[in-house]
């Protein structure tokens, strides 16, 4: 099956500061969507992105299918950004199978 | 609120109890989902039922049984569960065709006792 890799595993940032996470993933690809997952367990989608380049306040997110990896854009984070960000992809078949994720965490 | 919904959003259960799990979407999707995430793991896909029909079991041990009366709801009846069960069991829902977006409930977090 696909293999999905998130880096980096983990990432403290201070408030304000800027990131990207990627995903890699090892096949091809129908859709793929960001996830972030909040500490009471909610996954709220951020992206549904199989290809190009999406924006929605301060996030933003980038697929090149082709090259197979997706990226995630923070930028001036807050602490409420803190949380686990998925990334996943679905290869058909309604399989949407999750990264193991990067967990975030911003400091006031 | 995503639009699907899951009931409880607790439970604690002994090993000899049967319990069931509930999910309800309210987006028109016709494919819904069982995901099991544990501590320190990535969510693994359980069940996947594409218009009623169960279209996916990912190796699932049978003291976890699926259920889909219709394509808005879906349950997981448990019994004689471990320890090692205890998890978040969120449920998603998704269109099937061009747009495939998935949308999760809160999640139940269960624990065996």
């Amino acid at each position: 099956g696909i293999q999905v890799e998130q880096s980096p595993p983990d990432l403290i940032l201070q408030e304000g500061a800027n990131s990207t996470l990627r995903c890699n993933f090892s096949d091809s690809v129908n859709n793929l969507q960001w996830f972030h997952q909040n500490p009471w367990g909610q996954l709220i989608n951020l992206f549904y992105i199989p290809s190009g380049t999406k924006q929605n306040g301060r996030l933003s997110a980038t697929t090149v299918a082709t090259e197979r990896y997706s990226l995630l854009y923070i930028s001036s984070s807050q602490t409420t950004d803190s949380g686990v960000y998925f990334c996943a992809p679905d290869t058909g078949g309604f399989k949407t199978i999750f990264g193991a994720g990067t967990r975030l965490f911003v400091k006031a | 609120e995503t639009g699907v919904t899951q009931t409880p959003r607790h439970l604690v259960m002994g090993m000899t109890n049967k319990k069931s799990l509930k999910c309800e979407q309210h987006l028109g999707h016709n494919a819904m989902y069982w995901y099991k995430q544990s501590a320190k793991k990535p969510l693994e896909l359980m069940f996947v039922y594409n218009f009623k029909e169960q279209t996916e079991n990912n190796s699932v041990p049978s003291r976890f049984s699926p259920e889909c009366p219709n394509s808005s709801h879906l349950f997981l009846h448990l019994h004689t569960l471990q320890p090692e069960d205890s998890a978040l069991y969120l449920c998603a829902s998704s269109r099937i065709g061009q747009n495939t977006e998935a949308f999760f409930g809160q999640g139940t977090r269960l624990t065996v006792v």
